[in-house]
């Protein structure tokens, strides 16, 4: 069974534009985990979406939204970026009470 | 606030040995405890979990036991294995359903021929 897919694998922005990144999970997953990882920290949560409906959200200011589709894949939206939002971005998905399984992740560069 | 702490960067271990990797939280709250392992250019993949009413949990090679009086959690890995060096971290949350979870800053570990 494929795992968690993230695209695109690495992406290069400059400050103040938007990106979107795109994460499908696992066949019959339904939630969806967005994660920031800073180099040297450990991943920080930003947004969890279940059945299309956000179900928490992280200390993250409001550049950042999230949406899930239909078909459970889900997209993060980061606008007017920051040099700081030069980060691994990592989606995780599982069943609702399980353990979430990560993808391999977006690393975004903003110069 | 870091409310899951993994005080060790790094840690070396020679092969066959056994390798203990420590991790502290502060919320009393929490319910539910994994492990996950990063290779580079890798995301987390899933080692283990232990729930708060538990003390100890086994798969293979992997036991993690959970110390709550102490807020403490450790991970060991016996024996180790050269194919083991990755960095670990451990993670909490306050339910397992699939939602937020907090995790440490991580530990290097390196496990030496």
């Amino acid at each position: 069974d494929a795992g968690v897919t993230q695209s695109p694998t690495h992406l290069i922005k400059t400050r103040g534009q938007q990106v979107t990144l795109r994460c499908s999970p696992i066949s019959g997953h339904k939630s969806v985990s967005w994660y920031q990882q800073v180099l040297g920290q450990g991943p920080q949560f930003i947004f969890q979406y279940y059945e299309k409906e956000e179900r928490g959200r992280g200390n993250f200011p409001d550049r950042f939204s999230a949406r899930q589709f239909p078909n459970y894949s889900s997209e993060l939206n980061v606008n007017a970026l920051l040099l700081g939002d030069s980060a691994l971005y990592l989606c995780a998905s599982s069943l609702l009470s399980d353990t979430q399984y990560f993808g391999p992740g977006t690393r975004l560069t903003v110069l | 606030d870091q409310q899951v702490k993994q005080n060790s960067p790094s840690l070396s271990v020679q092969e066959g040995r056994i390798s203990i990797l420590n991790c502290d939280y502060t919320n009393s709250m929490f319910d539910y405890f994994l492990w996950y392992k990063k290779y580079p250019a890798e995301g987390p993949t899933f080692l283990i979990s232990i729930s708060s009413i538990k003390d100890k949990n086994e798969d293979g090679r992997f036991t993690v036991f959970l110390n709550k009086s102490a807020k403490h959690l450790s991970l060991h890995i016996v024996p180790s294995q050269p194919g083991d060096s990755a960095v670990y971290f451990c993670a909490a949350s306050w339910d397992n359903q699939g939602g937020k979870l907090i995790f440490g800053q991580g530990t290097e570990l390196s496990v030496k021929p």
